[in-house]
């Protein structure tokens, strides 16, 4: 079942700070965060594996609450850069074998503007 | 390492051709998705592979489509007949996939991608 993100877009500029949050129905095992510039491939950003771990790219952070089955990705003092569309994807709970399969949210499109 | 390759980067055809889209995973990933991305549907996982064997393909929209991987290096997806309706960036993504159990990391590298136009 695909994770829901939330907002489904943010307008910022420069320097100011977003939250983007991902929640899923389902336990998780692990949550992965990618980015989409405009006309390119996602490119991994992050993993977070435990819950309540928190982890960081650049002046980008996120957190995981395996008991609340969500995670969130902290934006902090945004650069033109940052623009693109965020992904989470969802990883099942351990207890089987699955192939490597992520489950993506629907995306959240971020717009920094100076 | 060289990462993804996927080709054409590009395809214009017309309506009713065959097209096939082509993936090279990176070296010594087990696992190879096929995606498909259009504005009104977002990011949508159309079939896996793991060690060359399709696992899932119920995101494969038709019978008009469908996907191989002779080896661990290669793999197609080919759309026969094409429809306008199948216009849409097609990414070839490739992982480790290490079972759970262990440090599933299961990050997953993605293609440039192919961007086909059906005419």
């Amino acid at each position: 079942q695909q994770p829901v993100q939330s907002p489904q877009a943010v307008i910022l500029r420069e320097g100011e700070d977003a939250v983007i949050n991902c929640s899923s129905s389902k336990a998780l095992y692990s949550v992965h965060w990618y980015r989409q510039k405009h006309g390119e491939a996602p490119v991994f950003l992050m993993i977070l594996l435990k819950g309540g771990e928190q982890k960081g790219h650049e002046k980008i952070s996120a957190s995981f609450n395996e008991k609340k089955q969500q995670s969130s990705l902290y934006l902090t003092a945004s650069q033109l850069s940052y623009s693109g569309t965020y992904f989470c994807g969802t990883f099942p709970n351990a207890g089987g074998t699955s192939y490597g399969k992520l489950t993506f949210g629907q995306g959240t499109i971020l717009t920094v503007h100076p | 390492d060289a990462g993804v390759i996927q080709s054409p980067r590009h395809e214009v055809t017309e309506m009713g051709q065959e097209v096939t889209l082509r993936c090279k995973p990176i070296s010594g990933h087990n696992s190879l998705f096929w995606y498909r991305q259009t504005m009104m549907r977002g990011l949508e996982l159309l079939i896996y592979f793991n060690n060359n064997v399709p696992i899932d393909d119920s995101g494969m929209p038709e019978d008009r489509f469908s996907a191989k991987m002779p080896n661990a290096s290669f793999s197609t997806l080919k759309i026969q007949p094409s429809e306008p309706r199948d216009s849409a960036v097609y990414f070839c993504a490739s992982s480790l996939a290490i079972s759970p159990g262990g440090l599933a990391k299961n990050i997953q590298y993605f293609g440039a991608g192919t961007r086909l136009s059906v005419l």
